[in-house]
């Protein structure tokens, strides 16, 4: 089945630093990604979409300044997050779909994000 | 927002079938009703989706109604290792392309030694 990978699975970092996630998907081609944003305790919120050759779409407020998201290949998504504060700590998820509108989204198993 | 309802928690016994139901009152006919879940610390998992008609696979079956308007997915029989947040989402439009899915808050289901 279609595998998503995400890297790395856990990062601690100091306050003011920027920090990169990765997504690929391993055995297929991804024109889009999602990136996801999930708190403790709550259910997964969409930051992004990640197109590939083109800009991210940003859901209503989520600043792209702070997470930049790069769609390089058909296979890699990037979120950077920049500067980070520690109110950034959080759990980041990434999703990818083979194709179309019926093929289900398969996820990374996400990305743990402590600001120190 | 999420197009689905689905009560917040439940509990099964081990090795007794787990019933989650899910309602989607407002759900299009071009629609399609997708379960996930996530255990604890990793990302959401793929279980089973379907339209009209019900659904199975290694993992679960997917009730639909006649209606569509709800959905019951079926783990038959419940393991220790079903403990999870289960995520039933209607996959919502946005033109063309891959499409995102749209998080309720799911039901923590714990399954019972």
């Amino acid at each position: 089945g279609a595998v998503v990978s995400q890297h790395p699975s856990r990062v601690i970092c100091k306050s003011g630093t920027s920090v990169k996630i990765e997504c690929r998907s391993l055995d297929f081609q991804a024109t889009t990604m999602f990136w996801y944003r999930q708190f403790p305790k709550k259910s997964l919120m969409l930051m992004a979409t990640s197109n590939e050759g083109s800009k991210a779409t940003y859901e209503q407020g989520v600043e792209k300044d702070k997470f930049l998201i790069n769609h390089a290949s058909l296979t890699l998504s990037t979120l950077t997050v920049t500067s980070a504060h520690p109110e950034d700590s959080s759990f980041y998820i990434c999703s990818a779909s083979p194709r179309d509108n019926t093929s289900p989204l398969h996820f990374g198993n996400g990305t743990r994000l402590t600001v120190t | 927002d999420a197009k689905t309802t689905q009560p917040p928690s439940m509990d099964c016994a081990e090795g007794r079938a787990a019933n989650l139901p899910c309602n989607h009152s407002t759900i299009s006919g071009n629609e399609y009703v997708y379960w996930y879940r996530q255990i604890h610390s990793q990302g959401p998992q793929y279980i089973i989706h379907g339209l009209k008609n019900n659904e199975t696979n290694e993992m679960a079956s997917l009730i639909i109604t006649e209606d569509r308007k709800s959905s019951t997915l079926i783990l038959p029989p419940a393991t220790l290792r079903d403990t999870a947040v289960y995520y039933c989402i209607v996959r919502v439009s946005r033109g063309r392309g891959a499409q995102n899915l749209v998080f309720g808050q799911g039901t923590r289901l714990t399954i019972n030694p």
